[in-house]
């Protein structure tokens, strides 16, 4: 059974840079026909994508995070990392990891992390 | 970006209740769509993809349908365990986007 744990920092200053890592574990991070997705979800709203990771680290970003975002792959520890910079209160949410099954005519989310609270506060 | 309109946006119905949840998507989408259930602390849980297929061990009660921009998910039997959010979500293109969501609430 494959699970996502997230993990990193619940508290970030103003203009400083969340670091978030996400561990697969019960399967392998590097194999093909999935891609690997943060999203985020505001208290008491509704789901943002942030964006995604393939295996051999092509990238994809929400444009309207996209000057912000990084997210890498560590084949090795068999886990991925989102890095969002210049933060402010409005990226204050509850995080979550997520691998996409991708498909001939299918994409979707099948197994998600519980979810990690970030709070952006001084 | 597509944007994603689900309604209504809250309901209120009993155990045993047949509902409907309405999801349009403001482009074509094929059947790139997905229904996601969430309980409140929990992560997302993935119940129909592909806009009409039952993901693994969802019950069969669960149902989805539609094509193009119209969509729609059925419960045919409201159990007290589905009382939660519904949300709908595009895999056509980049980004991915998600409805605002229904809240499901019992009577």
């Amino acid at each position: 059974q494959l699970q996502l744990q997230e993990s990193g920092s619940g508290l970030v200053k103003p203009s400083q840079t969340l670091s978030l890592t996400c561990a697969v574990s019960g399967g392998s991070i590097s194999s093909s026909g999935y891609s690997w997705s943060w999203i985020r979800q505001p208290p008491g709203k509704g789901l943002e994508w942030i964006g995604y990771i393939f295996h051999s680290g092509t990238t994809y970003y929400n444009p309207s995070l996209k000057s912000r975002v990084t997210i890498s792959i560590d084949r090795s520890k068999n886990q991925f990392s989102l890095k969002l910079s210049s933060v402010t209160a409005a990226d204050t949410a509850v995080y979550y990891c997520a691998r996409a099954y991708s498909g001939s005519y299918l994409d979707y989310f099948d197994y998600w992390g519980q979810g990690t609270l970030v709070t952006v506060s001084s | 970006d597509i944007q994603m309109t689900q309604s209504p946006s809250s309901l209120s119905a009993s155990v045993g209740d047949r509902i409907t949840i309405t999801c349009r998507a403001s482009q074509t989408i094929s059947n790139y769509l997905n229904w996601f259930q969430q309980k409140p602390g929990k992560a997302p849980k993935l119940l129909i993809y592909a806009a009409s297929s039952l993901q693994s061990g969802v019950p069969s009660r669960f149902s989805g349908s539609g094509s193009g921009t119209d969509f729609t998910l059925t419960i045919s039997s409201l159990q007290p365990e589905d009382f939660a959010t519904y949300y709908c979500q595009q895999s056509y293109n980049t980004p991915r986007t998600f409805g605002q969501g229904t809240k499901l609430e019992i009577k």
